[in-house]
């Protein structure tokens, strides 16, 4: 089974700031990796697929990069909005799928 | 526009099962992966298993193989999932999501808590 290990487990920042969350796969699935963002008791939405593919909707502030076993979940300017937890998925081995663990991202 | 509609929450002994639907509606069925993923509180996204209703095999993450049925309905547009021999630690928000084959999820059930306790 492929693993997903996302770091870190908790982010603390600022509105404004510049983050990153990395995703990691314990072997190589392309690009097939997609983010969502889920608010507390909320479903989780779709932001990213394909690692680079901004989904209708999702502000441009938010971008996918990496392929092969590395990737990343940049927020440009961090917004009031955007405070939840990201999970990254692959599906490289469709028909089954891997979750990350979380990224919560909270206020400082 | 796609919806997807579940079942209310359930409350099980240990031990008994629990089934959950989803009934879509809007756009296309049968040609979509519908998958299964929970939530155990305070934890994060586990995902179950899942089905193609029009070809109707479905497959399942292996730690829920054995105790995990996912079946589908063309006629009414319905997927369930039944969960067997329960325990405590299946207490979880369980989630049904559409996606495209070979693609993630982009659209998802409101989420049916299922709570087991004695």
């Amino acid at each position: 089974d492929i693993q997903m290990t996302q770091s870190p487990s908790t982010l603390s920042a600022s509105v404004g700031d510049r983050v990153t969350i990395t995703c990691r796969a314990s072997q190589s699935i392309s690009s097939w990796l997609a983010w969502y963002q889920q608010k507390p008791g909320k479903a989780p939405k779709l932001l990213i697929s394909k690692a680079s593919n901004l989904e209708s909707g999702v502000p441009s502030r938010f971008s996918g990069s990496g392929s092969g076993t590395e990737f990343t979940l940049t927020i440009s300017s961090l917004q009031p909005d955007d405070f939840a937890s990201y999970y990254c998925q692959q599906y490289s081995s469709f028909p089954m799928y891997t979750f990350g663990q979380g990224t919560n991202l909270e206020i400082k | 526009q796609v919806k997807l509609v579940q079942s209310g929450a359930e409350v099980k002994k240990p031990g008994s099962s629990v089934k959950v639907s989803c009934k879509a509606s809007g756009g296309t069925f049968s040609s979509y992966v519908i998958s299964w993923v929970r939530q155990a509180p305070g934890q994060g996204l586990e995902w179950m298993g899942g089905i193609i209703p029009m070809f109707g095999t479905p497959n399942y993450a292996q730690k829920f193989q054995g105790r995990v049925t996912i079946t589908a309905d063309e006629s009414t547009s319905t997927v369930y999932m039944a969960l067997s021999s329960l325990r405590s630690e299946d207490t979880a928000v369980y989630y049904c999501a559409r996606g495209e084959q070979w693609g993630p999820q982009n659209y998802w059930g409101q989420g049916t808590l299922v709570t087991v306790s004695s």
